[in-house]
C-alpha cells in the first residue's frame, strides 16, 4: 500500500499564484522527499526534509513537515507555467543499510499562463 | 554525464512474448530500482538492487525478473508478457544514505512505455 498520499490529486491555478500540495503518511519516517514529473519524463528530485526538521526552503519552494500529524506540505510561490507537472512525495523508513522508499500517487498541477 | 538511461523508449509486445529492458547509470551508484507507473497508482517498486550481483523483490515483483551483473546496469525481464504489464517503466539509482550524508535522493531515467496487446 502507498505510504504517502497527496492532496489534492489535481490543482489548477493562474500564473503568479501560490500552489500548495499536501502529503500524508502512515508510519514513522526518516526523511520525506518531494519530486516533480513533467509529462512523459522521469521524476526529478526537488527537496528532502529530515524527520527532525520542520521547514525547509529551496528557491520558490517551501516544504514543511509535521511528524505529529504525519503530514507534509509543498508550497510553490509565484507559480510559472513551467511549474505545470505532477508532484510526488516519497517517504523512507527503516534502519540499517536499505531504507524502503515509498511514493505517493501525486498531485497534478496546472499553471495557466 | 548521461545520468540514468533506459532502452528502449517504446515497445509493443504481443501476449506471451518476452523482452528485456535495460537500465544504465554512470554515477557509480550502489542502489538501483525498477518501478512501474500506472494512472492513479503512482510509482510501484518492482525489484531493486543494493549492489552488483544482488537483487530483491519490491512491491509488485510477479511476472518480472531482474539481474545486476555489472554495477552500472540493471536489467528487467518479462518472460511472458501479459496485458496487465502494460505500463510505463522507470529505472532509478541512488547512493546508500550512509555514503550521501543521509540523503537517499533517487535519480530517474526517462522511462520505457510498454504496451502488451
Amino acid at each position: 500500500s502507498q505510504q504517502g498520499e497527496e492532496d489534492p490529486q489535481a490543482l489548477s491555478i493562474q500564473e503568479g499564484e501560490n500552489a500548495t500540495m499536501n502529503c500524508s503518511y502512515k508510519t514513522s519516517i526518516n526523511n520525506l522527499q518531494w519530486y516533480r514529473q513533467n509529462s512523459g519524463r522521469g521524476l526529478v528530485h526537488l527537496i528532502l526534509i529530515r524527520s527532525n526538521e520542520r521547514e525547509k526552503h529551496s528557491g520558490r519552494l517551501r516544504v514543511t513537515l509535521d511528524t505529529s500529524k504525519k503530514s507534509s506540505s509543498l508550497l510553490i510561490t509565484a507559480s510559472r507555467a513551467a511549474d505545470t507537472a505532477s508532484y510526488f512525495c516519497a517517504t523512507d523508513a527503516g534502519s540499517g543499510g536499505y531504507q524502503k522508499v515509498t511514493f505517493g500517487i501525486g498531485t497534478k498541477l496546472q499553471v495557466i499562463p | 554525464n548521461a545520468g540514468v538511461t533506459q532502452t528502449p523508449k517504446f515497445r509493443v509486445l504481443k501476449t506471451g512474448q518476452s523482452m528485456t529492458l535495460l537500465c544504465a547509470q554512470d554515477m557509480n551508484h550502489e542502489y538501483m530500482y525498477w518501478y512501474r507507473q500506472d494512472p492513479g497508482m503512482g510509482l510501484r517498486l518492482i525489484h531493486y538492487s543494493v549492489g552488483e550481483g544482488t537483487t530483491a523483490k519490491g512491491e509488485v515483483p510477479d511476472g518480472y525478473n531482474v539481474s545486476r551483473l555489472k554495477k552500472q546496469n540493471f536489467l528487467l525481464g518479462l518472460e511472458s508478457a501479459a496485458p496487465s504489464q502494460t505500463s510505463v517503466y522507470f529505472c532509478a539509482s541512488s547512493q546508500p544514505p550512509r555514503l550521501a550524508g543521509g540523503n537517499n535522493e533517487q535519480f530517474f531515467g526517462p522511462g520505457t512505455r510498454l504496451t502488451v496487446l
